[in-house]
């Protein structure tokens, strides 16, 4: 059972334009959501975190947005740029971790492709 | 570079044999975890060691196992390896005991390859 999915496999955008990246969840205690970007040959690395306290975060360029009442997040990317160009990993987790749940569950990934 | 060494990088070897996958946390990161990542598959969490101990564990088979030693490093042995267990194996470290206390910084990766 997945609970953290990510249904588009692939997304691609135009240099310049926004990206529009989701995620949805279904384990109402995630309250820690991340988003990793992954480069070929390289492993996950972190790109912006939001808590359920918050309903937006903002990075520069990034911005991850949570609806919790829909069990969704999102990530824009304004604007993209080529160098984008990545597999995206939403994650989650509990601030819980005084119990079992320290680790993170992620979704399968969106490919992102920023054509120039 | 993230800080945290994955070895081998690539291996390859048959049906029924067993292999060690070694990690070296970033400096002084005290939870190791351990993520599997099957061919368009995401990162299935294995499982998390903090400060030698064992912290959570998820989907990991019982023919694998994992430890943390004393100066942190950790190893994930798996063992009577079938076809499917072909995949990359992810190693991630952090200073606390959850995500939520910082983010993961992964390593590169051990592809296992097994014919």
């Amino acid at each position: 059972d997945q609970q953290v999915k990510q249904n588009s496999p692939s997304l691609s955008v135009q240099e310049g334009r926004i990206s529009i990246l989701n995620c949805d969840y279904t384990n109402s205690m995630f309250d820690y959501f991340l988003w990793y970007k992954k480069y070929p040959a390289e492993g996950p690395t972190f790109l912006i975190s939001i808590s359920s306290i918050k309903d937006k975060n903002e990075d520069g360029r990034f911005t991850v947005f949570l609806n919790k009442s829909a069990k969704h997040l999102s990530l824009h990317i304004v604007p993209s740029q080529p160098g984008d160009s990545a597999v995206y990993f939403c994650a989650a987790s509990t601030m819980n971790y005084g119990g079992s749940q320290g680790n993170l569950i992620f979704g399968k990934g969106t490919k992102l492709s920023v054509k120039p | 570079d993230s800080g945290v060494t994955q070895t081998p990088k690539h291996l390859i070897t048959a049906t029924g044999q067993r292999v060690t996958l070694r990690c070296s946390p970033r400096s002084g990161d005290l939870s190791v975890y351990w993520y599997q990542q099957s061919l368009d598959q995401g990162l299935q969490f294995l499982i998390q060691y903090y400060n030698g101990e064992e912290r959570a564990k998820g989907n990991i088979l019982e023919r694998f196992s994992a430890q943390q030693f004393p100066d942190l490093h950790s190893e994930l042995n798996l063992s009577s390896l079938e076809l499917g267990d072909s995949a990359l194996y992810f190693c991630a470290s952090s200073i606390g005991q959850g995500a939520s206390t910082g983010e993961l910084f992964f390593g590169e990766g051990s592809r296992l390859t097994v014919l």
